[in-house]
């Protein structure tokens, strides 16, 4: 039983479209985050949210947590967003993490 | 400032033998913690520390183990090392338990 499940696993986009990557988990959360890792494996925190919807630049996170529900969105892609999406969630003493989705843009 | 660093950055080691990483955390950050990175199992939480206790443990057997000194800076231990222990091991620094974690660039363990 998987705890958080990430949608699309994999992901090819042309450079500037209009990225989705999804993120459901099944447990009771305070926050949830979404981190960036690229090919040689160091991981960067790009939100961490409890509710609503997050901005920075390009990306968008937003969480409904009625729904258990969390979008990370890209607008404009490039190709430097090349990368492995995690979604993160922490139930109380523990952290659960998604499979990731690996994205490549295309120029 | 200076990011979480991790030493050694890339490490082979055969069945059997121990081995200890380091992580330095940020300046000021007080809670440091590790994670396990595999190809099948993907990123798993290995345990917290802050302020020198160890806060929370995940699922790992008890030949990990780890510490944290006073001045924050974390090290972890495996003894009597299997082959499945080859992972990218990654450790993280945070100013309270609940605040947004910063990376550091992992060690990558190969067991032989």
């Amino acid at each position: 039983k998987n705890e958080v499940e990430q949608s699309p696993q994999n992901l090819t986009a042309q450079e500037g479209e209009f990225i989705t990557i999804n993120c459901s988990y099944s447990v009771g959360i305070s926050a949830l985050h979404w981190l960036q890792q690229h090919p040689g494996g160091g991981i960067v925190s790009l939100f961490m949210l409890s509710s609503g919807k997050k901005k920075h630049g390009r990306l968008i996170a937003t969480i409904n947590i009625q729904e258990k529900h969390s979008s990370l969105h890209i607008t404009a892609s490039h190709p430097r967003d090349s990368a492995v999406y995690i979604c993160a969630v922490r139930p109380g003493n523990q952290f659960y993490f998604g499979t990731g989705t690996s994205l490549t843009v295309i120029p | 400032k200076a990011g979480v660093t991790q030493t050694p950055r890339y490490l082979i080691k055969t069945r059997g033998q121990q081995v200890t990483l380091s992580c330095s955390p940020i300046s000021g950050h007080r809670s440091v913690s590790w994670y396990q990175q595999t190809p099948g199992q993907g990123l798993q939480f290995l345990f917290e520390y802050f302020s020198e206790t160890q806060r929370n443990k995940g699922n790992f057997p008890g030949r990990f183990s780890g510490r944290q000194f006073s001045n924050s800076r974390s090290e972890m231990n495996v003894s009597t090392l299997e082959l499945g222990d080859s992972a990218l091991y990654l450790c993280a620094s945070s100013s309270g338990a609940y605040n947004e974690q910063f990376f550091g660039p992992g060690t990558r363990l190969t067991v032989l």
